[in-house]
């Protein structure tokens, strides 16, 4: 079976402008779950929908926001891009929302 | 959510076995006691979960004394691929997963 994947990769913008990251979970997962990681710390929670709902949001501002699509792949999308939002982007997926499977991140650098 | 510490980073042996111990004094009825680890440039990966006592599974075991206040992950003759992050989460069996800053686990040859 297939992992979770992301895409892209890696990717370069400059501030100000909005940014597009894609995540399809693992076949028969409802739930997705993004987090960003900073450099030499863990990963901190912004999203979670399960079955196309918001679940949870974690203490990031508005210009984040994240949608799932029927086929519970999701797209979290990141306006105004400032400088401290470089970072490695990683989405998980898990069937219920406990236990999660995570993807190998998108990297996000801001110039 | 409970607060964990763990050390911040720790050294060992290809063969050895390395445990990590992660405190968590405000641990709650509800709380679940959860390790990942994660590799450079990868998500992190589930390795063990438990709530009390002791758990095993093929690549770990999980010790959780009876109070529950702290725990510790068991890495059995570990090898240099071993070489990795390691995180411990205390929290209900819920979607928002709260990573601390982790332990570097670093095994030399």
């Amino acid at each position: 079976d297939a992992g979770v994947t992301q895409s892209p990769t890696h990717l370069i913008k400059t501030r100000g402008q909005q940014v597009t990251l894609r995540c399809s979970p693992i076949s028969g997962h409802k739930s997705v779950s993004w987090y960003q990681q900073v450099l030499g710390q863990g990963p901190q929670f912004i999203f979670q929908y399960y079955e196309k709902e918001e679940r949870g949001r974690g203490n990031f501002p508005d210009r984040f926001s994240a949608r799932q699509f029927p086929n519970y792949s999701s797209e979290l999308n990141v306006n105004a891009l400032l400088l401290g939002d470089s970072a490695l982007y990683l989405c998980a997926s898990s069937p219920t929302g406990s236990e999660q499977y995570f993807g190998p991140g998108t990297r996000l650098t801001v110039t | 959510l409970a607060k964990t510490t763990q050390p911040i980073s720790m050294d060992s042996y290809e063969g050895q076995e390395v445990n990590i111990t992660c405190s968590h004094n405000n641990i709650a009825t509800n709380d679940y006691i959860t390790w990942y680890q994660q590799f450079p440039s990868q998500g992190p990966r589930f390795i063990i979960q438990g709530y009390k006592t002791k758990v095993t599974n093929e690549v770990a075991s999980l010790f959780i004394p009876a109070d529950r206040k702290s725990s510790t992950l068991s890495l059995p003759r570990v090898s240099l691929s071993d070489t990795a992050v390691y995180y411990c989460l205390v929290g209900d069996l819920d979607y928002k997963l709260s990573f601390g800053a982790g332990t570097t686990v670093t095994v030399r040859a």
